[in-house]
């Protein structure tokens, strides 16, 4: 069974510019989850959805961040315009109701953004 | 609101030695824990997880945890480590059904032969 897939898995952008991640979860998997992880942080959540609908976009910076999860399955995170301190490992993980309780959440390899 | 707390930034460790990771907790119901391991440039991978019941968890990679409810900890374990061990550690709590885990800031374990 493939895992969470990511890419890019780099990026080097200059400052202002936009960037897209995009991240493709485990067949079958209905929640969807953005992290951003700093260097030398924990992963920090962005957002989270179930199925289509973003049911936890709290800790999203709307002014600049976006995210879109089409049909229910992949899912676009955006930055526009991106600045210095975006500079991060952005990963994307997905977990099934069908686990139970435990409702494990599996992480892909995350992009590495770096922003000049 | 939750919170977790790793006091180790790094520890080293000498092949087949044991180790213990501090992992201390803050959260205002029954806690649900997790232990992730990030190997450079990948995702994270779980290793054990706590929910109830028995207070020693048993995980992958010969890994154990023991929850002590008393001391809000949920320190990680392994009695020989192996080199392929060298990596970041993180320890995690949330909810009931896992949807919004908080995770400490990491214990980075070098492993020297």
């Amino acid at each position: 069974e493939a895992g969470v897939v990511q890419s890019p898995r780099y990026k080097i952008i200059e400052k202002k510019q936009p960037v897209a991640f995009w991240c493709n979860p485990i067949s079958g998997h209905n929640t969807l989850y953005w992290y951003l992880q700093n260097l030398g942080q924990g992963p920090e959540l962005l957002i989270r959805y179930e199925n289509e609908e973003a049911v936890d976009d709290s800790q999203l910076p709307k002014d600049r961040f976006s995210a879109e999860r089409l049909k229910g399955v992949d899912s676009t995170l955006k930055i526009q315009p991106a600045e210095l301190g975006d500079s991060a490992v952005y990963l994307c993980a997905s977990s099934s109701e069908t686990s139970g309780s435990s409702r494990e959440q599996f992480f892909g390899p995350g992009t590495r953004l770096t922003v000049l | 609101a939750q919170s977790v707390t790793q006091p180790d930034i790094h520890i080293t460790v000498s092949e087949g030695a044991s180790l213990e990771l501090r992992c201390n907790y803050s959260y205002g119901a029954t806690p649900y824990l997790f232990w992730y391991v990030q190997s450079p440039g990948q995702g994270l991978q779980l290793l054990l997880k706590y929910f109830s019941g028995d207070t020693l968890v048993q995980g992958i990679k010969g890994f154990e945890a023991e929850f002590k409810r008393s001391q809000s900890s949920f320190n990680l374990r392994k009695p020989s480590v192996h080199w392929s061990d060298a990596a970041e550690y993180f320890c995690a709590v949330g909810p009931f059904g896992n949807e919004k885990l908080t995770f400490g800031t990491g214990t980075r374990l070098t492993i020297i032969p």
